[in-house]
């Protein structure tokens, strides 16, 4: 298996542009992570999905950020309008069981966005 | 409040030393905690995890340590390689709302 697969790698934009991060699970893996790293705040979790239904979305910092998960084999982050403080690096995780038992999520290997 | 804390921030030694990074949290009821390593540019990938019975648990060079009662989780890197430098991030799930709540990590950087 390829791991987690992320796309693209790096985006740069402009404030109030639209902002598209895609990601590809693990076959077989039911739940689905998307996470935020920056400097200042370590890493956080936004959002995570369950066979493709959105669980857990309290980490979605406001209305601006939405996920999907239209299928088993594919999720996407978006950012409308995006602003300058949502530059970071955007990590998708896969996972075959929940937190709250020991398991590993499977990292990608990230996008980093950068909003000028 | 469901928090880790992890010291030190970032933490410079030479090739061949050892070090101890240290993890405190108040996440409550524990389940288990994980210690993953983030390599510059790539995604954290997990060292080890460990549920309230164990003590202690080992990864090659990389030996992690819990005490549950005083809530502290210890990471020790032995005889430390170049390729050790990275980010260490704690991390603790919960198990009532399912959480997971991540310390910001600490910064290792190995000199030759």
């Amino acid at each position: 298996d390829a791991g987690v697969i992320q796309s693209p790698r790096h985006e740069v934009t402009e404030m109030g542009q639209e902002v598209t991060l895609r990601c590809k699970p693990i076959s077989g893996h039911d739940y689905l992570f998307w996470y935020r790293q920056t400097m200042m705040r370590g890493l956080e979790l936004l959002i995570y999905f369950n066979n493709n239904v959105p669980i857990d979305d309290s980490g979605m910092p406001e209305d601006r950020f939405s996920a999907k998960m239209p299928n088993a084999s594919f999720s996407t982050l978006k950012i409308q309008p995006s602003e300058p403080r949502d530059s970071a690096v955007y990590f998708c995780a896969s996972s075959p069981q929940l937190a709250g038992g020991p398991e590993t999520q499977y990292f990608g290997p990230g996008t980093r966005l950068l909003v000028l | 409040k469901n928090q880790v804390e992890q010291s030190p921030q970032s933490l410079i030694i030479l090739e061949g030393k050892n070090c101890t990074l240290q993890c405190n949290y108040t996440v409550s009821p524990f389940s288990n905690l994980r210690w993953y390593k983030q390599d510059t540019g790539r995604g954290p990938v997990s060292l080890t995890i460990m549920t309230f019975s164990e003590n202690t648990k080992s990864n090659g060079r990389y030996t992690a340590t819990l005490d549950a009662d005083t809530k502290q989780s210890s990471l020790h890197i032995t005889a430390s390689q170049l390729s050790d430098s990275a980010s260490y991030i704690c991390v603790v799930p919960t198990t009532i709302d399912d959480k997971i709540i991540f310390g910001k990590g600490t910064r290792l950087h190995i000199l030759p």
